[in-house]
C-alpha cells in the first residue's frame, strides 16, 4: 500500500523568499514519485517526477526536489519564490509497476505575498 | 505534445439527469486513461481505470453503475454521470500517460454543478 502525506495545507511566503513545501510517503515498494502543480480550475501539470535516478530532482519553473529515502520525504523547494508561483502543489507516489495509478497527497496552498 | 482534452469545462444540470464528460487525446494514442474526482478545497481521488476495448476498473467504494466510462477508441473515454444527485457535484479530471515515460498528463478538468 502506498500513501502520501503533505505538511501543511496552507503555505505563505513573501515573494523572493524560499519556498519548501513538505512531502512524506509510505511504500511498500521503492516508489516513484511527483509534484504538481494545479491553477483554479484547471488540471494538473507536472513540475517534476523522480523514478530511481539521481536523488535531487530539477523540474520547471525553477524548482526542485529531493528524494531522501531514509526519510521517507520528497520535499519540493524554490530558492525565490514568485508571484506566479501561488498555486494548487500535490505530491503524488506511484508503483513503479502501474505508473498511472497516482496517489495524492491533501495537497498545499501556496501564498506569495507581494 | 501529449495533450489530453476534456469536455464540456463546466456543465450545470437538474437532479436526475445523466451527464457525458468526454476526454480525449489529442495528439497521441491512449489504451488506458485514468478518471479523478476532486472536490473543493480537497485532493484528487482515483475513481477508475478506462481501458480501450474492454471493460474499466473501478476503485473500491466507486459505482460502477452510477459512473459508466467507455473506451472506445484509442483517443476517447467519456464518464456519463448516470442520475446525478447534488453530492455528485464535483470537479472531474482525467489523465492518460502521455509520450514521457512514467507521467500521466491531465487535461483541464470538468466541473459538474448539479442542482
Amino acid at each position: 500500500a502506498q500513501s502520501v502525506t503533505q505538511l501543511g495545507s496552507h503555505v505563505s511566503v513573501s515573494e523572493g523568499a524560499l519556498v519548501l513545501l513538505r512531502c512524506n510517503y509510505s511504500s511498500s515498494v521503492p516508489p516513484y514519485l511527483f509534484w504538481y502543480v494545479q491553477y483554479p480550475n484547471q488540471g494538473l501539470q507536472l513540475l517534476l517526477k523522480y523514478t530511481s535516478a539521481a536523488t535531487l530532482v530539477k523540474g520547471i519553473n525553477g524548482f526542485e526536489a529531493e528524494f531522501k529515502k531514509s526519510e521517507t520525504s520528497f520535499h519540493l523547494t524554490k530558492p525565490s519564490a514568485h508571484m506566479s508561483d501561488a498555486a494548487e502543489y500535490f505530491c503524488a507516489v506511484s508503483d513503479p509497476s502501474n505508473t498511472g495509478k497516482l496517489i495524492f497527497g491533501q495537497g498545499t496552498t501556496l501564498q506569495v505575498k507581494p | 505534445g501529449a495533450v489530453v482534452s476534456q469536455h464540456p469545462s463546466r456543465v450545470i444540470c437538474k437532479s436526475g439527469t445523466s451527464v457525458k464528460i468526454e476526454c480525449r487525446s489529442l495528439d497521441f494514442q491512449a489504451t488506458t486513461m485514468f478518471w479523478y474526482r476532486q472536490f473543493p478545497k480537497q485532493s484528487l481521488m482515483l475513481m477508475a481505470t478506462s481501458n480501450e476495448g474492454s471493460k474499466a476498473t473501478y476503485e473500491q467504494g466507486v459505482e460502477k453503475d452510477k459512473f459508466l466510462i467507455n473506451h472506445a477508441s484509442l483517443t476517447l473515454s467519456t464518464l456519463t454521470v448516470t442520475s446525478a444527485h447534488p453530492e455528485d457535484s464535483s470537479f472531474y479530471i482525467c489523465s492518460a500517460p502521455g509520450r514521457a515515460p512514467n507521467v500521466l498528463t491531465f487535461g483541464a478538468g470538468s466541473r459538474l454543478t448539479v442542482l
